[in-house]
């Protein structure tokens, strides 16, 4: 089946770093990528939608120069965190979706901001 | 906008027990529906889905049919194990591939033996 992959699993950082988190589809093209933001005990929040080639789509709320988004290969999406603050402590979440409605849910990474 | 709402948990029940996880949307248009899993530790996994009215997903014993008339995807197992503890989410997507997935709350089951 489809695999996408993320790295970091976990991350801490400091608080006024920035962090880079990589989405990776293994065994398959993902024109579209998604990343989602989990909180604890809630649902996944849409961010971003990711295209290859061009500028992410932020959603409402979402701010794009600081949760920078590049979908430079039809295989590898990152999502950096500039400038971290302890409420950016949250799981990120990324999805790729290939040419169905499906989409293949990364692992997530776990961000803790001291 | 588009939104899915799900039962609240947590679920705690017994081994063998039959699961009832009730979920309704609204959406504008016709989507497509699913339920995911998030094991402990895990990402989501597609536990089933059903892309238009009457259809049934299934998939481990899980099912869930595609309620129009009532807006609902209510997933149910007849038998629940040990291993079926998990968070489960509903989560509709509109139109075409590529498009966000909306996602419920997602509902935390506990299954002891």
């Amino acid at each position: 089946g489809a695999v996408v992959s993320q790295h970091p699993s976990r991350v801490i950082c400091k608080s006024g770093t920035s962090v880079k988190i990589e989405c990776r589809s293994l065994d398959f093209q993902a024109t579209t990528m998604f990343w989602y933001r989990q909180f604890p005990k809630q649902s996944l929040m849409l961010m971003a939608t990711s295209n290859e080639g061009s500028k992410a789509t932020y959603e409402q709320g979402v701010e794009k120069d600081k949760f920078l988004i590049n979908h430079a290969s039809l295989t590898l999406s990152t999502l950096t965190v500039t400038s971290a603050h302890p409420e950016d402590s949250s799981f990120y979440i990324c999805s790729a979706s290939p040419v169905s409605y499906e989409q293949y849910f990364g692992p997530g990474t776990r961000l803790t901001v001291t | 906008g588009d939104s899915v709402t799900q039962m609240e948990g947590p679920v705690t029940l017994s081994e063998e027990a039959f699961l009832t996880i009730n979920c309704t949307y609204t959406a504008t248009g016709y989507p497509s529906l699913f339920w995911y899993v998030q094991y402990p530790g895990e990402g989501l996994q597609l536990l089933l889905k059903a892309t238009k009215a009457d259809d049934k997903g299934s998939n481990k014993g899980f099912e869930a049919t595609y309620r129009k008339e009532t807006t609902s995807f209510h997933l149910e197992k007849g038998s629940v194990q040990v291993s079926d503890s998990a968070v489960y989410f509903c989560a509709l997507s509109e139109g075409q591939a590529g498009t966000a997935l909306i996602f419920g709350k997602g509902t935390t089951l506990s299954v002891s033996s």
